[in-house]
């Protein structure tokens, strides 16, 4: 099955500093990924919709400056959380799926905290 | 727009009994239904779909879901829970054709009890 790996699975930084996190397709060619944040016991919230070569569609209410997304290839997705802040600690998800098709790979998670 | 409801915060039932985790939606047009799993720190792992065809719908570690367009349901079953299962549930379902965003549920939380 399609496999989708993110990286790094924990970080811990200070407030002030930027954090990458990774989103890979490791076996399928991603043209679309999105980026979910999860609180602890909650749903995930999309934050944002990034297509490969384009500009990412940001959901209402989420800053792009604050999270930047980068999608340079059809494998490969990046997050980063610039400035993070304490408020910005959460459990970050990411998901691929291929045009037309129904059903999105989820990663396996990206634990952040801000201290 | 688009959005899901599970209107329980967590299911309790014994281990050999059945399991049933509810989600009503609202959807403009044909729904395209998702059921995903949750383990503690992990992603999400996809259990089955509904898109079309036969209303139940059989999917990963013998979860099935109905899909009732009158009751505008979209139930997971298990006719027979194992400790295994006790995890976060969530129902899901997509924005619109030709875009796969997808509006999840709440989630609920299944304890199933040895």
């Amino acid at each position: 099955g399609a496999v989708v790996s993110q990286h790094p699975s924990r970080v811990i930084c200070k407030s002030g500093t930027s954090v990458k996190i990774e989103c890979r397709s490791l076996d399928f060619q991603a043209t679309t990924m999105f980026w979910y944040r999860q609180f602890p016991k909650q749903s995930l919230m999309l934050m944002a919709t990034s297509n490969e070569g384009s500009k990412a569609t940001y959901e209402q209410g989420v800053e792009k400056d604050k999270f930047l997304i980068n999608h340079a290839s059809l494998t490969l997705s990046t997050l980063t959380v610039t400035s993070a802040h304490p408020e910005d600690s959460s459990f970050y998800i990411c998901s691929a799926g291929t045009s037309g098709d129904n059903e999105q790979f989820f990663g396996p998670g990206t634990r952040l905290t801000v201290l | 727009a688009q959005s899901v409801a599970q209107p329980e915060d967590q299911v309790n039932v014994a281990e050999g009994n059945p399991l049933t985790v509810k989600c009503t939606y609202s959807v403009s047009g044909n729904p395209y239904l998702f059921w995903y799993v949750q383990y503690p720190n992990r992603g999400l792992q996809f259990l089955l779909k509904y898109i079309t065809g036969d209303n139940l719908v059989k999917g990963s570690y013998g979860f099935e879901a109905e899909f009732n367009k009158s009751q505008t349901s979209f139930h997971l079953k298990k006719p027979s829970a194992l400790v295994s299962d006790s995890a976060l549930y969530f129902c899901a379902v997509r924005f619109s054709y030709g875009n796969n965003r997808l509006a999840f549920g709440k989630g609920n939380q299944v304890v199933v009890i040895p």
